[in-house]
């Protein structure tokens, strides 16, 4: 496996169920992030990591809970969720926070809640 | 004051023609620009980017003209291929580029044969 992967690609589940969502990278970086693409909305950075630190949460409802055990590996925990959470979820790593640091997305998790 | 405003939404050119795509700007402290590219079933991926001290910048067949007074930037694409079929997302950010992007809604580009 070479960039950012992430699994599962395709989520579905009801408003009562706890799912997660994985994100790998194998490219050496030590910042890592979650967004959230909605159509025709712009990308929301949602969480940020700086070796496995927390340096970001955007406001962002506690029905998401993110965990980062490793710079390698990033998870986001889902319980709880609303139909408007509805969404394509995008992990994204960087060999650094600071500018010029290009980000390197995965393919994404659609997630659609029921 | 935080947004970018990008358009069109969607946008149909012929192969070989030349796709423009807009985006503008409030913010004066944005000094970063990229450009987005995102496949159906990809992630996006850093196409071309642009500092506010150049006007335009080149890269093969893509290339980003800049207006600092009109605070607007834009993509154009020359000799667009079925390959350059795909979401196009600019992108702005103040302090030389830091990992808080403020994004653009996406242009939805299909290259007919």
């Amino acid at each position: 496996e070479t960039g950012v992967t992430q699994t599962p690609r395709h989520l579905v589940m009801g408003m009562t169920n706890k799912k997660s969502l994985k994100c790998e990278q194998h490219l050496g970086h030590n910042a890592m992030y979650w967004y959230k693409q909605s159509a025709k909305k712009p990308l929301e950075l949602m969480f940020v990591y700086n070796f496995k630190e927390q340096t970001e949460n955007n406001s962002v409802p506690s029905r998401f809970s993110p965990e980062c055990p490793n710079s390698s590996h990033l998870f986001l925990h889902l319980h709880t969720l609303q139909p408007e959470d509805s969404a394509l979820y995008l992990c994204a790593s960087s060999q650094a926070l600071a500018g010029g640091y290009e980000q390197y997305f995965g393919p994404g998790t659609r997630l659609t809640v029921t | 004051q935080q947004q970018v405003k990008q358009s069109p939404q969607s946008l149909i050119v012929q192969k070989g023609g030349i796709s423009i795509i807009n985006c503008a700007y409030e913010n004066t402290a944005f000094d970063y620009f990229p450009w987005y590219q995102q496949f159906p079933g990809k992630g996006p991926a850093l196409l071309i980017a642009i500092r506010p001290d150049v006007s335009e910048k080149k890269e093969g067949r893509f290339t980003i003209s800049f207006n600092k007074s009109a605070k607007q930037f834009s993509l154009h694409i020359m000799d667009s291929q079925p390959g350059d079929s795909a979401t196009y997302f600019c992108a702005a950010s103040k302090d030389s580029g830091t990992y808080k992007y403020i994004f653009g809604t996406g242009t939805r580009l299909k290259v007919l044969a």
